[in-house]
């Protein structure tokens, strides 16, 4: 099984910051890999998918990069509505999520 | 407006069996995998089962954790997925989640992927306990 691993699992941030998110593969999975937004309460929501393409009616200030092992999702300008808890996925073998980072207000 | 709704969720006993159900409506259903995520109380996403779109044959992937005791299937007349759980235990305790995305099979290395979670449903909560 591929093992997802982000950091950090937690990031204290203001409004206005801008915060990056990494996360490593066990193996390369080329771009096969997704980003979601949780709430509490919620179900996830894709921002990101193979690495780089913004799913629609998601806002510019999220960005996605990489490829084979590493990547990172950056949230520019942070607003008010973006602190959550964010994980990353991939889907080059089967799936599997990495355990999430929460960003939280500073 | 994509739609997916869970149903058949509740409070089991070890040992007993359910069957969740997920109705879609907003999509061309037959073109899409659908997959069954969940998640325990106060922990991340995990997924469980997908079964691709039409175009793949409805090929059915599993997470080495439920193998062997859950099972996924699909009515495309019905636009209805399902998930079957047998010999549930306390550790299956968690809010199950109907997902659709696209299938990938990848032309260069001539394997097929996973699938990404595109659309969620509210999630469907299920208990087990004695």
């Amino acid at each position: 099984d591929i093992q997802m691993t982000q950091s950090p699992s937690t990031l204290s941030a203001s409004v206005g910051d801008r915060v990056t998110i990494t996360c490593r593969a066990s193996q390369s999975i080329s771009s096969w890999l997704a980003w979601y937004q949780q709430k509490p309460g919620k179900a996830p929501k894709m921002l990101i998918y193979k690495a780089s393409t913004l799913q629609s009616g998601v806002p510019s200030r999220f960005s996605g990069r990489g490829a084979g092992i590493e990547f990172t999702l950056t949230i520019s300008n942070l607003q008010p509505d973006d602190f959550a808890t964010y994980y990353c996925q991939q889907y080059y073998r089967h799936c599997s999520f990495g355990q999430g980072t929460n960003v939280e207000i500073e | 407006e994509v739609q997916l709704v869970e149903s058949g969720g509740g409070l089991v006993q070890p040992g007993r069996s359910l069957r969740l159900s997920c109705a879609a409506s907003g999509f061309s259903f037959g073109d899409y995998a659908i997959s069954w995520v969940r998640q325990a109380p106060g922990k991340g996403p995990e997924w469980i089962s997908f079964i691709r779109g039409k175009a793949y044959s409805g090929t059915i992937e599993h997470a080495a954790s439920t193998r062997g005791r859950f099972s996924i299937s699909r009515d495309d007349s019905t636009r209805i997925a399902y998930l079957q759980m047998d010999d549930l235990q306390t550790e299956d305790t968690a809010i199950y989640y109907c997902t659709s995305g696209e299938d990938y099979y990848d032309f260069r290395s001539g394997s097929y992927r996973g699938t990404m979670f595109q659309f969620w449903g509210r999630g469907t909560l299920v208990t087990v306990s004695s």
